[in-house]
């Protein structure tokens, strides 16, 4: 069985400051995929990064950070210098490393950026 | 590359008819789809696994004659709530399996479906 944990279900924070979303999972394949998703209030989902659970490098892209520590079966998401537009809910997934199979999400993270 | 499109964006129908949703992978042949279901300020519920040319693998707890699943061709798969109630008023995205390196997965911009 798989499961994702997004302890935080709500963040505020004000424009400019730095803010850390967390996600833990389980799984027992030794092959898997993490992904972080963005649902801004239209709705769609916005592809924000995929891991292979054999890639721990972090990754960043712009003002966007992801720290995957397969020690502690998390992959951590930051934003620095954060914006208004960052406003969404935010989703971390697993997949395992088979084909046809299904994303298992975590609860979402709804991040609020004041200006 | 690697786009879905799911029809419609959303969908207002009366207590006890069918909508049908569609979604397309557009420049890719998609052999398996999924359907999830999400309600306000919740996650994203996996309904349904569609594969094409064969049955649908439905979720446990999930209704398969009120949701009916079509996966008829590459590039198609449809769902159908048959008889529709208020309590399934909900936002349901489907999504297809691409190889892509760098996406795995490409959703649908969703249907927001309210029953009256």
């Amino acid at each position: 069985a798989q499961k994702v944990t997004q302890a935080q279900t709500e963040i505020s924070v004000v424009e400019k400051e730095d803010v850390t979303l967390d996600c833990v999972y389980e799984t027992r394949d030794t092959t898997y995929y993490l992904f972080w998703y963005k649902q801004p209030p239209s709705g769609e989902l916005v592809f924000l990064i995929r891991r292979n659970s054999f890639d721990e490098q972090n990754e960043i892209s712009g003002r966007y950070s992801w720290n995957f520590q397969k020690s502690t079966s998390s992959f951590n998401f930051t934003i620095t210098a954060s914006q208004v537009v960052d406003s969404a809910v935010y989703f971390c997934a697993l997949s395992p490393n088979n084909a046809g199979n299904m994303l298992t999400f975590g609860g979402g993270t709804r991040l609020m950026v004041k200006p | 590359g690697a786009v879905v499109s799911q029809h419609p964006s959303w969908v207002i129908c009366k207590s006890g008819t069918s909508v049908k949703i569609e979604c397309r992978s557009l420049d890719f042949q998609a052999t398996t789809m999924f359907w999830y279901r999400q309600f306000p300020k919740q996650s994203l519920m996996l309904m349904a696994t569609s594969n094409e040319g064969s049955k649908a693998t439905y979720e446990q707890g999930v209704e398969k004659d009120k949701f009916l699943i079509n996966h008829a061709s590459l590039t198609l798969s449809t769902l159908t709530v048959t008889s529709a109630h208020p309590e399934d008023s909900s936002f349901y995205i489907c999504s297809a399996r691409n190889q892509g390196p760098r996406y795995g997965y490409t959703f649908g911009s969703g249907t927001r479906l309210t029953v009256v």
